[in-house]
């Protein structure tokens, strides 16, 4: 099973809708979550943390269900910026040093104006 | 201010032939990570420094590839007898510190490689 898993869409969603995707972790150990950005050949970047009690930055709202072992990210009223890859970043602590953390393989997100 | 570098940005070699590439975060962090992004994949661990040293070396694919840095600042990831699944793009990462809870690491804009 991988560590990290996503629906690798693409999602092709028109300007101005409401998309989530989620992210399923395997390590139940895990202690931090991130929601990372790609664009097209360039680097990430991060979006935002996932906390446990969910968390909000304008229209991006994060969340973690640590039960069932998924975070989601939903994006509401879309821009056609927003498109896309958003990837799932879960760190699993091991020996006390954050031995890298694990990144899913991301979810191609399409605004289509 | 700047951000993480990482040099060359595209480097074409032939199969079997040594390659170096460097990273410099930002000034002042003292973790930095190597990771490898293949066509389509998501990003592989390789390696993470805190100072200079490398409390786990067991992301690195094969023992052709080795990391270093030196004075907590610059590092360069070493790949010998390129091979052509050696072929990626390898994003090196900086944050201020390795913490238990995790921390913001910050891209440089990679390094793509390609192994004729």
């Amino acid at each position: 099973r991988k560590e990290v898993e996503q629906d690798p869409g693409p999602f092709n969603v028109p300007e101005g809708a409401t998309v989530a995707f989620n992210c399923t972790y395997s390590n139940s150990a895990s202690q931090s979550f991130f929601w990372y950005r790609q664009d097209c050949r360039k680097e990430p970047k991060l979006l935002m943390s996932v906390y446990s009690s969910g968390n909000e930055d304008g229209r991006f709202t994060a969340q973690l269900n640590r039960a069932s072992q998924y975070i989601s990210l939903l994006i509401r009223d879309s821009k056609l910026s927003d498109s896309a890859t958003y990837l799932c970043v879960v760190n699993a602590i091991s020996g006390g040093g954050a031995d890298g953390l694990t990144f899913g393989k991301g979810t191609h997100l399409i605004i289509q104006p | 201010g700047a951000g993480v570098s990482q040099s060359p940005s595209n480097k074409v070699t032939e199969k079997g032939k040594d390659v170096e590439l460097r990273c410099d975060p930002i000034s002042g962090h003292t973790a930095l990570y190597w990771y490898r992004q293949s066509l389509g994949q998501g990003l592989e661990f390789l390696i993470y420094f805190q100072g200079n040293s490398a409390p786990d070396k067991s992301g690195l694919p094969s023992d052709r590839f080795s990391a270093e840095r030196t004075g907590g600042s610059v590092s360069t990831l070493t790949i010998q007898r390129t091979q052509q699944e050696d072929s990626a793009v390898y994003l090196c990462a900086s944050s201020p510190q390795v913490v238990a809870g995790g921390e913001t690491q910050y891209f440089g804009p990679g390094t793509r490689l390609l192994v004729l």
